[in-house]
This record gives C-alpha cells, structure tokens and sequence, in this order.
C-alpha cells in the first residue's frame, strides 16, 4: 500500500536537546512538506521541498532545519532553538504538478518536557 | 494577518440534515481550493477540492461552492452522518503548490 508513514507516534525530549522527526512516502511524489498544528489553530508549514536535494522555508522555519537527500524521505530536526516545540507535526507528500492534493501522514505529537 | 479564515469554530447539526461549513479568504491570487478532514491524533484526509475557474464541484455527499468575487466558499454535507463528526479545514494553494490553511471547523453531527 502506498502512503506516508511518520515516526514515532509520540515523543518525548527534554529542554534543550535536538530531536529527529522521520517521515517516508512511497507515493513516488516530488513535492514533501511539514506542518505544525497547535490547539485551535490551523496547519502552519515550516517547510517544504519541491524536488530533492532542494528545500524552502515555510512560514514558521526559526528553530527547525530538514534534509532532502532521498526522494522518499524529508526529516525534520526540531532544534533547542525552537522556543515552543510542544506540538503536533504533520509531514506531507504531494506530486507538485497541476492542481494536486497533499497527502499526510498520521503525524507525531513532540512534548518538550 | 490570516489569508484564509474559518469563522466558525464548531457546528452542531442533526443527523440527516445538512452541514454547511464555511470560509473566506483574501488573497485573490488563490488559483485552488481544498476541504480536508481530520480526526483527532491523526492527519487530514482529503475530501474535496476545487479550482478557481468553477463555481461548483460535487461529490457524493459533499459539494464545494466558490464565490469568487466574494472570496467566499462553503462544503456542503448532505445528507450528514455520525461519522461526519471531526474538524474539517480549509486551505488555499498559493504559488510553489504551498497551501495555506484555515484554523477548523468542529463538526459534530448528532444521531
């Protein structure tokens, strides 16, 4: 079955520490994102890659960084620098071509404690 | 400043009737639109979308309307079921296929 898969489900981190959010898609898509949603707020992008090797900020990157090395594959580092981590993080998949839909993954809820 | 805006946070409708979410945006430059579906603890789902170029886009159940001048438009459920229950969003696609979202709408449909 082809899809996007996120992991972990849920994670935990101390303040100050780095944490490593994986997402992987077998869509053979070009396009991959990551959202962030708060309570009662809608998604928020942080960033995204058209093609690999190739990567744009979004509109909340201050304190993330990704990587595209892999088609399949668009980690998201969530770094000490990001001042309010605790969230749920949604990654994204799509073909980047005409008018397309994103797919999601089942997201990872992040809890800094 | 939000591009496109949910004003409603929850709706409440009977089962079998019609739901009717709404949305607006102020970008004009939004060349397409999008309803997805999200339950709790998982990531949206799509549902329906719709181009810039139409007014109207249908299926099943559900039904898209775009008031272009109005920059206006609205998911119609109908008729709607239990399992409509979750927070629907909306989100429009501005340049780089980058999609902008709406903060939700809380769906509850009651049997």
């Amino acid at each position: 079955d082809g899809g996007i898969t996120q992991s972990p489900k849920y994670l935990f981190r101390k303040e100050g520490q780095n944490v490593t959010l994986s997402c992987e898609q077998n869509l053979n898509h070009d396009a991959m994102y990551w959202y962030r949603q708060d309570p009662g707020q809608g998604l928020r992008l942080i960033y995204y890659s058209q093609i690999v090797n190739d990567f744009q900020k979004g509109d909340i990157a201050e304190g993330y960084s990704v990587s595209r090395e892999k088609k399949e594959s668009f980690p998201l580092t969530v770094t000490s620098a990001q001042k309010n981590p605790t969230a749920f993080y949604l990654c994204a998949s799509s073909t980047g071509q005409g008018l397309d839909e994103q797919f999601f993954g089942p997201g990872t809820r992040l809890t800094v404690l | 400043d939000q591009q496109v805006k949910q004003n409603s946070p929850s709706l409440s409708v009977q089962e079998g009737r019609i739901s009717i979410l709404n949305c607006d945006y102020t970008n004009s430059m939004f060349d397409y639109f999008l309803w997805y579906k999200k339950y709790p603890a998982e990531g949206p789902t799509f549902l329906i979308s719709i181009s810039s170029i139409k007014d109207k886009n249908e299926d099943g159940r559900f039904t898209v309307f775009l008031n272009k001048s109005a920059k206006h438009l609205s998911l119609h459920i109908v008729p709607s079921q239990p399992g409509d229950s979750a927070v629907y969003f909306c989100a429009a696609r501005e340049y780089g296929n980058k999609l902008v979202f709406g903060a939700g709408t809380i769906l509850r449909v009651k049997s």
